[in-house]
């Protein structure tokens, strides 16, 4: 089956510093991936729709200068956050379409990041 | 414009006793509707959707179209149930799915 891969699973850095977290798609092409966040026992909230080849497009409230995308492949998105603060420290999930135009997503196990 | 409610936060139930999670949807196109499960600390997971008309795990879920729902339903809940569930919303085209906010199921001994 279509498998997400995501790196680091977890992450410390400091206040200030750039954490990169890595989202591949193993077995199958993903011309569009998702970046998710999630809050301890809460919902997730979409940050923004990564496009191979293209720019991101990013939700309401979400800062694309903060929260940088590349999909420079079909298999792999990279999620950058820069100058993180204390309050960045979240779970960080990444998902793609098991196939183009499917609605079925498959998704990474998560990037817990902590910034001290 | 899209939007998913799951009403619940948190619900909790003895094993074996019915469950139901309840989403409802609002859309104005064909929905296509999802159930997707996060096990603890494991990754997130579809459950089923709508289109497959299917039980997994004992689970069922039924497009209610007047009603603008699809509750997740299954007779006899086990305690290896237990874990937050999410319903989602997709149409035709790229556009994101729209999750609801989740609800934890916690089944008691």
């Amino acid at each position: 089956g279509a498998v997400v891969s995501q790196h680091p699973s977890w992450v410390i850095c400091k206040s200030g510093t750039s954490v990169k977290i890595e989202c591949r798609s193993l077995d199958f092409q993903a011309t569009t991936m998702f970046w998710y966040r999630q809050f301890p026992k809460q919902s997730l909230m979409l940050m923004a729709t990564s496009n191979e080849g293209s720019k991101a497009t990013y939700e309401q409230g979400v800062e694309k200068d903060k929260f940088l995308i590349n999909h420079a492949s079909l298999t792999l998105s990279t999620l950058t956050v820069t100058s993180a603060h204390p309050e960045d420290s979240s779970f960080y999930i990444c998902s793609a379409r098991v196939s183009a135009g499917a609605n079925v997503l498959t998704f990474g196990a998560g990037s817990r990041l902590t910034v001290l | 414009a899209q939007r998913v409610t799951q009403p619940e936060k948190l619900l909790s139930v003895f094993k074996g006793a019915p469950v139901e999670l309840k989403c409802n949807y609002s859309y104005s196109g064909s929905p296509e509707l999802f159930w997707y499960v996060q096990y603890s600390r494991q990754r997130l997971q579809l459950l089923l959707r709508h289109i497959s008309r299917e039980s997994i795990k004992g689970f069922t879920a039924d497009l209610n179209k007047g009603e603008t729902s699809f509750h997740l339903k299954k007779p006899f809940a086990q305690e290896e149930d237990s874990a937050m569930y999410y319903c989602a919303l997709g149409n035709s085209g790229n556009t994101p799915l729209v999750f609801g906010k989740g609800t934890r199921l916690s089944v008691i001994a």
